[in-house]
């Protein structure tokens, strides 16, 4: 069965770094795109961007560029998302989320990684 | 870029009522809209795509409508475990932008 594992909560202080990561199984990692949600405390979901699985370029969506890095290791089907410089305002809950590359949608999403970013 | 405006905010019903939730995309989007539901703490579940396509799995109270700019999630008869968090997404082209969500209690 697909499933999305992600790493672990994280503690962080600002201006340190972060690098989240999300396995994929159950499914040929490279015949899907990843995608990933950002959902703060309390807050809605937003699209934060995707990579393509077979080239690893990435895209990312307005406000999410500079220090958000989008990346890959297909010889172990892991996605990661890494962010810099934290602050406290990107506290939140991250999630991985795989569609087809045909349809956008989002059918199978990991458990989420909780970033705190607190002095 | 697209809005996805979704409406009401926050709604409380009764079990066994008919639940309606709009979704609004300005400008139109065709049929790629995606509903989703994220009950509280856990992760967000695919309900519905292509505007009104099932996932497998989901129980059928649940049916999407709508094309181009207006979209609705109904619910045919609120149960006590449909208590989430609803959003919309358009997923014509990137960005595939997320509706605010909307608050669903029983009353």
């Amino acid at each position: 069965q697909v499933q999305l594992v992600q790493s672990g909560s994280e503690l962080k202080k600002p201006g340190a770094s972060v690098k989240v990561s999300c396995k994929a199984s159950g499914y040929t990692f490279t015949t899907y795109a990843m995608n990933w949600v950002r959902q703060a405390p309390g807050q809605g979901l937003e699209w934060m961007g995707w990579i393509n699985t077979n080239t690893g370029n990435p895209t990312y969506a307005q406000g999410f560029t500079g220090r958000f890095v989008l990346s890959l290791d297909t010889s172990v089907s892991t996605a990661y998302l890494q962010i810099s410089s934290l602050k406290a305002e990107d506290t939140a809950v991250y999630y991985c989320a795989r569609c087809s590359w045909e349809e956008n949608y989002f059918d199978y999403w990991g458990q989420g990684t909780l970033v705190t970013v607190s002095s | 870029d697209i809005q996805m405006t979704q409406s009401p905010s926050s709604l409380s019903a009764s079990v066994g009522d008919r639940v309606t939730i709009t979704c609004r995309a300005s400008p139109g989007i065709s049929n790629y809209l995606a509903w989703y539901q994220q009950k509280p703490g856990k992760v967000p579940k695919l309900l519905i795509y292509a505007a009104s396509t099932l996932q497998s799995g989901v129980p059928p109270r649940f049916s999407g409508s709508g094309s181009g700019t207006d979209f609705i999630l109904t619910i045919s008869s609120l149960q006590p475990e449909d208590v989430a968090t609803y959003y919309c997404q358009k997923y014509n082209s990137a960005p595939w932008t997320f509706g605010q969500g909307t608050r669903l209690e029983i009353k």
